[in-house]
């Protein structure tokens, strides 16, 4: 089945500054990579995703990045503030006869911001 | 335009029994999937209905078990609980069987089993 690695899992960024997560998937026809933001007590939340049509797509300070060939895809958050910390998840959709279509999620990594 | 509620949302029980949780997906959605968080992990695919009939499924035991209502409902049904299954309970609806509109996840449901 489909494999998500996600690093690094635990990041610690000053407020103002960049953050980026990367994710590599081994399945080579997952054609959709969602990321999630899950904040303590809550479900995770849809924050930007990307198809595999796409290399690159913006969404004001979250951007998503993704190279079929190397099969990795990578968040970057700018401009970053206290309110983005939280677990991010990155995902890739895998399918198959006994699983249909399902999600495949990385393990997490925690986002701390500091003011 | 509601999301996706689930409940209860949270539940101890003991090892042996079964439990029920419930789920109602969000308006226009006809397909719900559950998935199974552990403490510090990202969430593992239990199955997933749609128009009623399961539709895919994870690698979970047959002791998982789930239905969908007409209204697109859903219920996870867990027997013989074992500690083990202590987890956030998600469930996640979309407008299609193939996630490319994204899922919309509930907040989840905490399950103890003591």
């Amino acid at each position: 089945g489909e494999n998500v690695e996600q690093h690094p899992s635990t990041l610690s960024v000053q407020e103002g500054d960049s953050a980026v997560i990367k994710c590599t998937y081994s399945d080579s026809a997952s054609n959709y990579f969602p990321w999630y933001k899950q904040e303590l007590g809550k479900g995770p939340q849809l924050i930007i995703d990307i198809r595999s049509n796409v290399g690159e797509k913006k969404d004001q300070r979250i951007a998503v990045t993704l190279n079929k060939t190397a099969k990795h895809f990578s968040l970057h958050i700018t401009e970053t503030q206290p309110e983005d910390s939280a677990v991010y998840f990155c995902a890739a959709v895998f399918s198959n006869s006994n699983s249909g279509y399902a999600l495949n999620f990385g393990k997490g990594t925690s986002l701390l911001v500091t003011p | 335009e509601t999301g996706v509620t689930q409940s209860p949302t949270h539940l101890i029980k003991t090892r042996g029994q079964q439990v029920t949780l419930r789920c109602s997906s969000q308006s226009g959605h006809n397909t719900v999937s559950w998935y199974q968080q552990a403490l510090g992990q990202g969430p593992q695919f239990i199955f997933q209905y749609y128009r009623e009939e399961e539709n895919g499924r994870g690698n979970f035991p047959p002791r998982f078990s789930g239905l969908q209502f007409p209204n697109y409902s859903s219920e996870l049904n867990v027997n013989a609980l074992e500690l083990d299954d202590s987890a956030l309970y998600l469930c996640a609806s979309s407008t299609d069987r193939a996630p490319l509109s994204g899922y919309t996840f509930g907040s989840g449901t905490r399950l103890t089993v003591v």
